[in-house]
């Protein structure tokens, strides 16, 4: 089956950890995004990359970082930095940047214990 | 900045009646808006991408249309279901945004038997 995978569903981060949320396609996408969603509001984006070993910032990237060391991989890394981390995290990926349809994960919930 | 607004937040009708979900833009170079669909807990699962030069787009029961002159979409779902219930995001890719999309904060849908 194609498609995204996220794991893992439910994190728990201590105070000062940091975390790793991990999200996997084999969709043969280019591009892969990280949104971060909080009850109430829209998607938010952190981190995007169009290619491997290219990335860049989102909407709210501080307190957070990501790699992109293979094309179905991207992970994101919640610092300890991140001083309100709890939320639901989505991974997505898409064919190209302009124009074509996004795919997204089934989520992480992060909560901060 | 683009600005996705969602109107109603939350709307419940009754098994049978359509359904008329709205979405605003505040910028109308758009690559493409897209609509997802998201029950509690789960990812979002993608209904309909119409593209900037379309005016609508179907699929078995939906039909989404785009005004972009006024900045508007509109999700029908015809003949509404108790399994229709969810929520229902809309998002905009925006030409000068490569690939990231805009959402809004989305339309908790409630059909009752």
């Amino acid at each position: 089956d194609g498609g995204i995978t996220q794991s893992p569903k439910y994190l728990f981060r201590k105070e000062g950890q940091n975390v790793t949320l991990s999200c996997e396609q084999n969709l043969n996408h280019d591009a892969m995004y990280w949104y971060r969603q909080d009850p109430g509001q829209g998607l938010r984006l952190i981190y995007y990359s169009q290619i491997v070993n290219d990335f860049q910032k989102g909407d709210i990237a501080e307190g957070y970082s990501v790699s992109r060391e293979k094309k179905e991989s991207f992970p994101l890394t919640v610092t300890s930095a991140q001083k309100n981390p709890t939320a639901f995290y989505l991974c997505a990926s898409s064919t190209e940047g302009g124009g074509t349809e996004a795919f997204f994960g089934q989520g992480t919930r992060l909560t901060v214990v | 900045k683009q600005e996705v607004t969602q109107i109603p937040a939350a709307l419940s009708v009754p098994e049978g009646e359509n359904l008329v979900l709205n979405c605003s833009f505040t910028d109308s170079a758009i690559y493409n808006l897209q609509w997802f669909r998201q029950d509690p807990g789960k990812g979002l699962t993608s209904l309909l991408l119409i593209q900037s030069s379309q005016r609508e787009q179907t699929s078995g029961r939906l039909n989404a249309s785009l005004d972009k002159s006024s900045g508007r979409s509109t999700l029908y779902i015809a003949a509404s279901q108790p399994g229709d219930s969810a929520t229902y995001l809309c998002a905009v890719m925006t030409t000068d945004s490569w690939g990231k999309l805009q959402f809004g904060a989305g339309t908790q849908v409630v059909v009752t038997p």
